[in-house]
């Protein structure tokens, strides 16, 4: 069964630092793998996304993401982060062919602080 | 371009009483639909998903129900709520080739009391 872990439930980073947030995936086959946030009491919005192809993903909102097959990660990175980034970040695997469900991570929450 | 509405924002509940929470897509035919349910810390748990007017699966037993009776419109409904249906319920909808991105509505909050 696919699975995914974000290890980090809650990390604080001063604004104007740099971002990492983890997300390692369990799938049998190629991912398909997403990040999505989520700002208080909204729903969720897309970040980025991968299938295939160039492994270093860019995304909205000056986002990228790595997808590292030999270390199934999927790791959401940003050079600089902004006060608005305050939110809730999930990471999604679902596979490919045909309708397939999409696995969620339990979330890592970020404060920005100034 | 594809929009998605759910209603109500925010809803109260007595326990034991009916639910019916709705979601609509435009801009698209024939979407993948789905109903998660969000709980602290527990990321988004998949109640229901639908690929067909009619079609419902479900992943989790429990006391709700899910209807697609158009094909842009899914309801979650409950005969009977329960305390435990409290959380914050998200509906979301995909292309129905291969396994696309899912885009969210903006939730309903339920309380239940």
């Amino acid at each position: 069964a696919q699975s995914v872990t974000q290890p980090d439930i809650h990390i604080t980073v001063s604004e104007g630092a740099s971002l990492e947030l983890r997300c390692n995936y369990s799938y049998g086959a190629t991912p398909y793998l997403f990040w999505y946030v989520q700002s208080p009491g909204q729903g969720l919005q897309l970040l980025l996304k991968y299938f295939s192809g160039d492994t270093l993903v860019q995304g909205i909102k000056g986002f990228e993401a790595e997808f590292k097959r030999s270390q199934s990660s999927f790791n959401l990175r940003k050079p600089s982060v902004h006060w608005s980034d305050a939110a809730e970040y999930f990471c999604a695997v679902g596979g490919s062919g045909g309708y397939q469900k999409v696995t969620f991570g339990t979330g890592t929450k970020l404060q920005v602080i100034p | 371009s594809q929009t998605i509405h759910q209603w109500p924002a925010t809803l109260v509940q007595p326990v034991g009483s009916p639910l019916s929470l709705e979601c609509t897509v435009e801009g698209t035919s024939n979407p993948n639909l789905y109903w998660y349910r969000q709980a602290a810390g527990r990321g988004l748990q998949l109640l229901f998903y639908s690929v067909g007017i009619g079609q419902i699966s479900s992943e989790v037993p429990q006391n709700l129900s899910a209807s697609r009776p158009q094909d842009r419109q899914f309801i979650l409904s409950s005969k009977k709520l329960l305390l435990s249906d409290s959380g914050f319920y998200l509906c979301a909808w995909s292309v129905e080739v291969g396994n696309q991105p899912q885009h969210f509505g903006d939730g309903t909050r339920l309380s239940i009391l």
